[in-house]
């Protein structure tokens, strides 16, 4: 069972653009939505991460939308840079209880200069 | 800025051979973690380790794999007889607290089962 869904698998943009990558889930459980950045040959690092009970969060050129009736959940990147070249890990889990995070299966986008 | 060591970087074995797999957890946190990624395919939760035993394991977590907390710093993952699909990049991470915010990932063993 596919718990969170990911698209697209890969994403090229030109340095500045604005690259979108969703997410959707199944369980109407989860209340905590993070996104993972991982470069090659580390781990995933936390990014940025939103609750349901607001519908936009933003950290500097990082926003999460997410849309809770949906069940639908994006990263945007604004400003986009060659450096912001790596794979993105969406997650789902439940706050309180769970141990666990359910992750998407990633993209992985290519900024060019 | 504090981290999560993992060791060794890369891991070699023959199928049927016994594997352990080592973390440091940033010092002041309480709960552990292993998650694995098989090549080209999403993160997997393997388990979770608090006041030293398993909080939560996935259908994963069978009975080859075991984790142990043998000191005040070290978290380690064992594979007793390991299997071709074994070969994966596993990550150990750690929070503070439980809610899985801020949950920091080392930078993984990548195990190679031949």
């Amino acid at each position: 069972q596919q718990q969170v869904k990911q698209s697209p698998q890969s994403l090229i943009v030109q340095k500045g653009g604005i690259p979108i990558i969703n997410c959707a889930y199944e369980n109407t459980a989860f209340d905590y939505f993070p996104w993972y950045q991982q470069f090659p040959g580390k781990g995933p690092a936390l990014l940025i991460a939103i609750r349901p009970d607001v519908s936009e969060k933003k950290e500097g050129r990082f926003t999460i939308s997410f849309n809770k009736s949906a069940k639908q959940f994006s990263l945007h990147i604004m400003d986009s840079q060659p450096g912001d070249s790596a794979t993105y890990f969406c997650a789902a889990s439940r706050v309180s209880g769970a141990n666990n995070l359910f992750f998407g299966t990633g993209t992985r986008l290519t900024v060019i200069p | 800025e504090p981290e999560v060591t993992q060791t060794p970087s890369h891991q070699v074995t023959q199928m049927g051979q016994e594997v352990i797999l080592r973390c440091v957890p940033i010092s002041n946190h309480l709960y552990f973690y292993w998650y694995r990624q098989i090549l080209g395919q999403k993160v997997e939760f393997l388990v979770s380790f608090y006041n030293n035993e398993i909080s939560e394991k996935s259908e994963i977590f069978d009975d080859q794999f075991s984790v142990e907390r043998p000191d005040g710093s070290n978290f380690t993952l064992k594979i007793r007889s390991t299997k071709l699909e074994d070969s994966a990049m596993y990550f150990c991470a750690s929070a503070i607290q439980v809610n899985n915010e801020k949950l920091f990932f080392g930078s993984g063993t990548q195990l190679s089962v031949l």
